[in-house]
């Protein structure tokens, strides 16, 4: 079965400094993996999609995520944190008849002044 | 990018009472759309997926007579929460696909409070 992994619940950084949020998946053939930004008491916002290709993605608001074939990992990663960026970031996979998306825990991005 | 809408925002309604949320694709014809449930600092619980025109796929424990969707339309679909009590004081979020993609589009999510 399709499946992240998201094994920190919080990330802290602080503003200006690089940030990395970790996921790792397990998929039975190519993956398609997915990085949402969810804000408080807001939906989720879709930041970036790799599908094939180059392993490195780049999304929305300065987010790019590495694609890593032997590490199935697939980080999110930002030069330079902002405040801003302060949010639930989720990794997700399709899955099940229907290509729902399985989302991992959840990993809170604490960005301090 | 693509725009899910969702109504109401939030919403308190005493129990035994129903509600009903909807949730539009505003720029594109969403095949499928999804509702979810989410509980404080946690992830989101899938509820139910449904296509344009067809029943409702709920997931296991969901009670499908209690939660009613509807997707009348490639850019409509609908959650009523029939005779709702307490335990059903939620955040709900909706999201759609179109057919040739694979990543959701979400709405902003709804806010129920049943007193």
């Amino acid at each position: 079965a399709q499946s992240v992994a998201q094994p920190e619940d919080q990330v802290n950084v602080a503003e200006g400094n690089p940030l990395t949020v970790k996921c790792t998946y397990s998929v039975s053939g190519n993956p398609y993996l997915f990085w949402y930004v969810q804000y408080p008491n807001r939906g989720l916002q879709f930041l970036l999609k790799y599908i094939t290709g180059d392993n490195l993605v780049k999304g929305s608001y300065g987010f790019e995520a590495e694609f890593n074939k032997s590490q199935t990992s697939f980080h999110l990663k930002k030069p330079s944190a902002l405040v801003s960026d302060s949010a639930l970031y989720f990794c997700a996979v399709p899955g099940g008849a229907t290509n729902k998306l399985i989302f991992g825990t959840g990993t809170l991005l604490a960005v301090q002044p | 990018g693509a725009v899910v809408s969702q109504h109401p925002s939030w919403v308190i309604c005493k129990s035994g009472t129903s509600v009903k949320i909807e949730c539009r694709s505003l720029d594109f014809q969403a095949t499928t759309m999804f509702w979810y449930r989410q509980f404080p600092k946690q992830s989101l619980m899938l509820m139910a997926t449904s296509n344009e025109g067809s029943k409702a796929t709920y997931e296991q424990g969901v009670e499908k007579d209690k939660f009613l969707i509807n997707h009348a339309s490639l850019t409509l679909s609908t959650l009523t929460v029939t005779s709702a009590h307490p335990e059903d004081s939620s955040f709900y979020i909706c999201s759609a696909r179109a057919y040739y993609l694979y990543e959701q589009y979400f709405g902003p999510g709804t806010r129920l409070t049943v007193t």
